[in-house]
């Protein structure tokens, strides 16, 4: 069936960069999104990407998708302790992977 | 624009009681979500509309559970009788139902079922 996957955590020293992973099955997804969590507050739309995009640049962000191995990545450059939060990758906004908590070290 | 509006934000109640929550989307926005998030299973959707019409519920996990969408700037999920194994994060957002369009989110509303 359809899932997307990514990995629970990710660990980063502030100013450095964060790469947050995910991978999924379906082929036909047409875009696919970031959210943002932070704490205690709901998800906010960070960045999407279009299936016929290999990479997408929005600031400190940027979006690689690998269509031959279906995978997406979200690269945060200059990581700041505002970057604390749990990110979710999903396909057309109605498969979701599980959020990749970023948490940023000092 | 004040967003998809959610309530309670909070709701503790004890097991067996209905459990009503409450989804204002925004205005315009012609799909609506109900999402459930919890430490175990991250973020669930549990059921989507589009223009009030219920379109997939395979997310509702039990009949204990009820969604409805009876206008374009309302929609409720019910738990009658709530568990314990309920309390979660539950969201609610709306999106313009366009491919391509991202979703709004509501602040969701935290229920604690003791």
């Amino acid at each position: 069936g359809e899932d997307v996957e990514q990995s629970l955590f990710l660990s980063v020293r502030e100013g450095d960069s964060s790469v947050i992973n995910c991978t999924y099955t379906d082929s036909s997804s047409t875009y696919l999104y970031w959210y943002k969590q932070e704490p205690g507050a709901g998800l906010q739309l960070l960045t999407y990407i279009f299936s016929n995009m290999d990479m997408k640049q929005d600031q400190r962000l940027t979006v690689l998708l690998n269509k031959k191995d279906k995978h997406l990545s979200l690269r945060i450059a200059d990581t700041q302790t505002g970057d604390s939060a749990i990110y979710f990758c999903a396909e057309a906004g109605l498969i979701w992977g599980a959020g990749t908590k970023l948490i940023i070290k000092p | 624009d004040a967003g998809v509006i959610q309530s309670p934000r909070h709701e503790v109640t004890e097991m067996g009681q209905e459990v009503t929550l409450r989804c204002k989307p925004i205005s315009g926005h012609n799909s609506l979500f109900w999402y459930r998030q919890t430490m175990m299973r991250g973020l669930e959707l549990l059921i989507y509309f589009n223009n009030n019409v219920p379109i997939d519920d395979s997310g509702m996990p039990e009949d204990r559970f009820s969604a409805k969408m009876p206008n374009a700037s309302f929609s409720t999920l019910k738990i009658q009788p709530s568990e314990p194994r309920d309390s979660a994060v539950y969201f609610c957002a709306s999106s313009l139902g366009r491919v391509g369009h991202g979703y709004t989110f509501g602040s969701g509303t935290r229920l604690t079922v003791v």
